[in-house]
Formats: C-alpha cells, sequence, structure tokens
C-alpha cells in the first residue's frame, strides 16, 4: 500500500504567492526526489536529496531532506503560470531498490 | 528529453483482450520501470527490469507480465485486460539500481471497455 503520505492534495494560489508542501511517512528513506508532472507528459525530475539535512534548490524550488529521514519538503517561491501542474514526492526506502511515490499535489494558480 | 518512447499512446481495448504496451530507450540504462497512474494513487510500480531477461513485480503487479529480451525494449503485457486496469501506464528508465535520476516517458492511455 501507499507508504508515503503527500499533502496538500491540491492547491489554488494568486500568481507571486509561495507555495509549499510536503511529504511524510512512518519509514524511513534513504532518497527523496521531488517530480513535477504537466498534463499529458511523464513526471519530469526536479530536485533529488540524498542526505537528512540537506537542503538543495533549483531557482526558485528548494527542498529539504528531514532530518529524521521521514519527511521532505517543496518549497516554490514567486510561483509563476508555468508552475501549473502536479507534484509528486518520492522516495527510496532504505534498503530497498525501488521508489515509492506520493499521492500528489496539484497546484493551480490564478493570474 | 531522455531518450524514451511509449507505444501506443492510446489503446482502447475490450475485456479479455490480450495488450501489449512497448517501451523503447537510447540511452542505454540498465534498469527500466513500468508504473501506472491513478487518481489519487500517484505512480504504483508494477514491474521492473535490471538487466536483459532479469526482472522482478512491484507492488501491483497481478495481471501483469513483462519480458525484456533486449536492453533497449521493455515490454508489459496484460493477458487478459480488466475494467480495473483502465490507467495511464508510464515506463521510466534509470542508470542506478535506487530508481534515482529516473526519466520517464510520456505514458500510454490504456481503456478496457
Amino acid at each position: 500500500g501507499q507508504q508515503l503520505n503527500q499533502s496538500p492534495q491540491s492547491m489554488f494560489i494568486q500568481e507571486g504567492e509561495d507555495v509549499s508542501m510536503n511529504c511524510t511517512s512512518s519509514s524511513i528513506f534513504n532518497t527523496w526526489l521531488w517530480y513535477k508532472q504537466d498534463p499529458g507528459e511523464g513526471p519530469v525530475l526536479l530536485i533529488a536529496l540524498y542526505k537528512a539535512g540537506e537542503l538543495t534548490s533549483n531557482g526558485r524550488l528548494t527542498a529539504q531532506f528531514g532530518i529524521t529521514r521521514k519527511d521532505s519538503f517543496l518549497n516554490i517561491s514567486a510561483s509563476i503560470p508555468s508552475d501549473v501542474g502536479i507534484y509528486f514526492c518520492a522516495g527510496q526506502l532504505k534498503g530497498a531498490q525501488k521508489l515509492v511515490f506520493g499521492q500528489g499535489t496539484r497546484l493551480t494558480i490564478n493570474p | 528529453d531522455a531518450g524514451i518512447t511509449q507505444s501506443p499512446r492510446h489503446k482502447v481495448t475490450e475485456t479479455g483482450t490480450p495488450v501489449t504496451l512497448r517501451c523503447h530507450q537510447t540511452e542505454n540504462h540498465r534498469y527500466m520501470y513500468w508504473y501506472r497512474q491513478d487518481p489519487g494513487h500517484g505512480l504504483r510500480l508494477i514491474h521492473y527490469s535490471y538487466g536483459v531477461k532479469d526482472t522482478d513485480k512491484g507492488e501491483v503487479s497481478d495481471g501483469y507480465s513483462v519480458s525484456r529480451s533486449k536492453t533497449e525494449d521493455f515490454l508489459l503485457t496484460l493477458e487478459s485486460a480488466t475494467s480495473s486496469q483502465t490507467s495511464v501506464y508510464f515506463c521510466a528508465i534509470s542508470e542506478s539500481d535506487r530508481g534515482t535520476e529516473a526519466f520517464f516517458g510520456q505514458g500510454t492511455r490504456l481503456t478496457v471497455v
């Protein structure tokens, strides 16, 4: 079953606002990834995190690997229309080969 | 874009018929994955491959089989399609066994009627 809880499930914001979303689990992860999916397309990797406490930025996006290794967050600053889409967190469980995905956060931006 | 091609992009099939989806890569990556995406469930792993003729099950493998006879091709087969298998299917490739840095194809929308 699903081992990652991603929240919120959806967000409706104004252009220019900052966005924050997170993923939590009761399990320990070795790796956290954040993906964005545009309509009709496959997910595209935004940020990869490999160490507990790691904070990584990619332009206006910032993500952190939680100290407990059970959570991660993604922030988007000064949102723009092209940020619209579905954002997924994914994690590699300790001792496992495969990724587990969150349910996704659907971001809608009002101009 | 990573060189991943999924075919077909869209398919409508009848319940009980066999269906094969193809994933073709030009990156020579060792690892290939099949996921399905359904509302409220994110992406769930069906099967994956860690080399030619080496495959393993994911979390939702029932009703699906896979084959990988060449590095570049990974086939997903629904032996007898059911309505519950209506979904969007994504192929992904990775150089790492951790599934990190995984690159996804554009997806195949399958409808079973």
